[in-house]
């Protein structure tokens, strides 16, 4: 199974900063990866697949990068409605075993 | 706009079995595009893949609950459901049905996702 890390746990930035969170993987999941955004009662969102390609209807302020084993994603600008928890997911394996990492709350600082 | 939504008891007993059903509305169930998944999360912890199933019947499961699994599609209703069986209180959490994208033929990523049901086991 690969096991998936996220880091920070928690992320305090203030509105108008810079976010970045990160992901790993315990083996190379090449760009097999996603990310999602839960609100708290709320399903996860997708934000990012492909590591690096936004879903649909997803503000170009995310964005994703990395391969292999390290992954970034990046909210340029945190407005009001982007603190919430932040999960990646590979999908990397066969046959499919999905794992998420445990997550990054970002929080107002 | 494609919806998923859960249905099914929010309360099992221990040793029985949970039984969830997510309705697709606004899209086909049989697209070949897609799989079908189950994702549970427990209260204030993270979120764990349970399976995912293609129109036809074709079903992958999490090594961990494979043994007590099993998802099922029926196209005629647009339904895909799940079966846990003895359950105990470690699978008390929300359920989520979502949608997985087949990009090459097997599940990828999840989208859109249910709005997820709280079952809790408890006697």
């Amino acid at each position: 199974e690969i096991v998936m890390t996220q880091s920070p746990a928690t992320l305090s930035v203030s509105p108008g900063e810079r976010a970045t969170l990160s992901c790993r993987a315990s083996q190379s999941v090449s760009s097999n990866l996603a990310w999602y955004q839960q609100k708290p009662g709320q399903a996860p969102r997708l934000l990012i697949y492909g590591a690096s390609t936004r879903a649909t209807g997803i503000p170009a302020r995310f964005s994703g990068s990395g391969s292999g084993t390290e992954f970034t994603l990046t909210i340029s600008s945190l407005q009001s409605e982007d603190f919430a928890v932040y999960y990646c997911q590979q999908y990397n394996n066969w046959p499919p075993l999905f794992t998420f990492g445990p997550g990054t709350k970002v929080d107002i600082k | 706009q494609l919806q998923l939504q859960e249905s099914g008891p929010g309360l099992v007993k221990p040793s029985e079995t949970l039984s969830l059903t997510c309705t697709v509305s606004g899209g086909s169930i049989s697209s070949s595009s897609y799989y079908w998944g189950w994702i549970r999360q427990p209260p204030g912890k993270g979120l764990e893949w349970i399976g995912s199933i293609y129109y036809s019947g074709s079903t992958y499961y999490n090594p961990s609950l494979k043994s007590r699994v099993t998802i099922s599609v029926d196209t005629s209703k647009n339904q895909f459901s799940l079966k846990l069986s003895s359950v105990t209180a470690a699978d008390t959490a929300v359920y989520y049905c979502a949608r997985a994208v087949a990009a090459a033929g097997y599940p990828d990523w999840f989208d859109p996702w249910g709005q997820g049901t709280l079952v809790t086991v408890s006697s």
